[in-house]
């Protein structure tokens, strides 16, 4: 089983400013499929990247990913108000799937 | 576009069966996927089946104890997880990709079942 390891724990921004958050792997992730979701409190998670760098549909395009084999940056180019989440990456490159335990994006 | 069953309460060594069913589209050709949340916690990966194929997975830590089924008469995918503890209260999701027979990165999720086990 891979195992997704993300950080940092928290992140304590302001609106406007830059978010990069980091997931690594234990072993390479093949082709790549690594994604990414933002949950809110009492949501289910949405998409934001899959593929690694691809973003979902209507994700706006401030949200980036990037990376391969076994390290991945989601990167949020200006944080909205509404950025303000729980992020988990996700690979689905094994027949198993698994999560990272998340990074916590909050109001510095 | 994916409607779960309600919230449920069990006692601990029981079983809870949680249904998912998909209001549109091909309901066989999608990879439907289950993840749970425990309270304050994070996303666990369940397994997943796709029931055109019949094919499902599951993941290490819920082998033996969780089995997902689909029923094409009502075009209902199941998740039957047995001796439950109290560890096992969380919310649990199905969720599926946008494109059919496309398995991975999930665009749908539904609603979320909060199983709550208590004695």
């Amino acid at each position: 089983e891979i195992v997704l390891t993300q950080s940092p724990g928290t992140l304590s921004l302001s609106p406007g400013e830059r978010a990069t958050l980091s997931c690594r792997a234990s072993q390479s992730v093949s082709s790549n499929f690594l994604a990414w979701y933002q949950q809110k409190p009492g949501q289910a998670p949405r998409l934001l990247i899959y593929g690694a760098s691809s973003r979902a549909s209507g994700i706006p395009d401030r949200f980036g990913g990037s990376g391969s084999v076994t390290d991945f940056t989601l990167t949020i180019s200006g944080l909205e108000p509404e950025d303000f989440a729980v992020y988990y990456c996700q690979q689905y490159g094994d027949s198993s799937f698994t999560f990272g335990p998340g990074t916590k994006v909050d109001l510095k | 576009q994916l409607v779960q069953s309600g919230a449920e309460v069990k006692i601990p060594g029981s079983s809870v069966k949680v249904s998912c069913k998909p209001s549109g589209g091909t309901f066989n050709t999608y990879f439907i996927s289950w993840v749970r949340q425990a309270p304050g916690q994070g996303l666990e990966w369940m397994g997943r089946i796709i029931p055109i194929f019949g094919r499902v997975t599951y993941a290490q830590n819920f082998q033996g104890r969780v089995t997902i089924t689909a029923d094409e008469s009502t075009s209902t995918v199941y998740m039957d997880l047995s001796s439950l503890a109290s560890d096992d209260t969380a919310v649990y999701y199905c969720a599926r990709p946008r494109i059919a027979y496309s398995d991975g990165a999930c665009d749908y999720w539904g609603q979320g079942t909060l199983v709550t086990v208590s004695s």
